[in-house]
């Protein structure tokens, strides 16, 4: 079946723009992961929804970061007001059951790049 | 902040040789997973060993995890050029945490 996908896959924002990235997680899957990873760095966690509730919003770096996921499917991570050092892969994760104790299926990311 | 640490950073090895990388964490764990990450692609998944096992395998890749020193090994064994990516850890708290926290990574590079 499908997996994750997100869109886009690549995107050029100029300093100070808003932008939005969006993942469809594997259908039926309950829990969804926004991560950002840095080049040659490891993934980031940003936040965790369990169905349309964001359980966990710790890793998002500053108020300017926004997510969610309003009918529990489809999510959208919006980031206002966009600075350079926001320029990373944003990667989503969805997985069949709540919390982290299984493997998660990655979407292939969006590469934001803040000029 | 990144919990687990990969070493080597960088490891090259010929073909059909096989592959050993470590990982190092912090804190009490409920299960340690493993990621592949060709480059440029998203993360796949590989194995994931919960804190009360010590060893599993899963075809060519053996995990072995000790509690009592917080690392684990990940094993490629007769290792092929498809295997070149860079591969991660990552943990999982418990705890009522949803965070999975990654390392920074082992590049692998198998040489035909």
């Amino acid at each position: 079946g499908a997996g994750v996908s997100q869109s886009p896959r690549y995107k050029v924002a100029k300093r100070g723009q808003d932008v939005a990235l969006r993942c469809d997680p594997i259908s039926g899957h309950v829990s969804l992961f926004w991560y950002q990873q840095a080049l040659g760095q490891g993934p980031e966690f940003l936040t965790y929804f369990q169905n349309e509730a964001q359980l966990d919003k710790s890793g998002l770096p500053s108020d300017r970061f926004f997510a969610e996921r309003p009918e529990g499917s489809v999510s959208t991570l919006k980031i206002q007001r966009t600075q350079q050092e926001d320029s990373a892969v944003y990667l989503c994760a969805s997985s069949h059951v709540r919390g982290t104790g299984n493997e998660q299926y990655f979407g292939p990311g969006t590469r934001l790049t803040v000029t | 902040s990144q919990q687990g640490e990969e070493d080597p950073q960088a490891l090259s090895i010929q073909e059909g040789e096989n592959a050993t990388m470590n990982c190092s964490y912090k804190t009490s764990i409920n299960n340690l997973q493993w990621y592949r990450q060709n480059s440029g692609r998203g993360l796949v998944h590989l194995i994931l060993i919960r804190s009360n096992e010590r060893e599993k395998h899963s075809g060519r890749l053996r995990v072995t995890l000790d509690t009592s020193k917080k690392s684990s090994s990940l094993l490629i064994t007769a290792s092929r050029a498809a295997d070149t990516a860079s591969y991660f850890c990552a943990t999982d708290s418990g705890a009522g945490s949803y965070q999975l926290t990654f390392g920074k990574g082992t590049k692998l590079s198998v040489i035909p």
